[in-house]
């Protein structure tokens, strides 16, 4: 199995600054297709998950413009660029190049 | 919009059986491949199975692998997930969710699944 591994498991944010998560996979995500298939997903408390960057930096529609992805191969980040109250919640990352589909453990972002 | 309701989750003991449903809407169902992921108490997410768009391929994780059946009805925009043998560690909170190429699109609201004596 792909085995994805964030950092850092807790992140507390003073709003209106700029927070990164990383997310390692233990092969490449990169298919034979072109497409690097690594999601992110943020849950807000009490709430389901939802995918805010799909394929390491296409921003889903209706996501602010203040998360951005990158990396490739086997290295990623989400980054946060302006910290906001509603950003609160758990942060996860997903592998979709080879079945089981795994995630990462999640990174929990609060307000510092 | 995209809306997933899933239904059928609740109380059950060990050795039991239940069964989920996912109903679809806003989208064409029988385009997309559909996910169930689940979310155990307080701890992070894990991907079960998997399901073609027309249902001839289906895919599950080792843990769920001989006791849960995905399944699907296009003509109803439906989504099942069978689960026999309960064990206590598949309590957990069952997301249906819309795929796409290696990926997940949206997330319905979630079933709790309490499995216990």
């Amino acid at each position: 199995d792909v085995v994805m591994t964030q950092s850092p498991l807790s992140l507390p944010v003073v709003l209106g600054q700029s927070a990164s998560i990383s997310c390692r996979s233990s092969q490449s995500l990169k298919h034979n297709d072109g497409n690097t298939y690594l999601a992110w997903f943020q849950q807000r408390p009490g709430q389901s998950p939802r995918r805010l960057i799909n394929k390491v930096s296409d921003r889903d529609s209706g996501v602010p413009d203040r998360f951005s992805g990158s990396g490739s191969g086997t290295d990623f980040t989400l980054k946060i660029s302006r910290m906001e109250a509603e950003d609160v919640g758990v942060y996860y990352c997903m592998q979709g190049i080879q079945w089981p589909r795994t995630f990462g453990q999640g990174t929990k972002v609060e307000i510092k | 919009e995209v809306h997933l309701v899933e239904s059928g989750g609740g109380s059950v003991q060990p050795g039991g059986s239940l069964t989920l449903s996912c109903a679809a809407s806003g989208f064409t169902f029988n385009k997309f491949a559909m996910r169930w992921v689940r979310q155990t108490p307080g701890k992070g997410l894990e991907w079960i199975s998997d399901i073609s768009s027309s249902g001839d391929a289906t895919y599950y994780a080792d843990s769920v692998k001989g006791r849960f059946t995905i399944s699907r009805d296009n003509s109803k925009n439906t989504m099942y997930l069978q689960m026999n043998s309960l064990r206590v560690e598949d309590t957990a909170t069952y997301y249906c969710a819309k795929g796409s190429p290696g990926s997940i699109d949206n997330w319905g609201q979630g079933a709790l699944v309490i499995v216990s004596s």
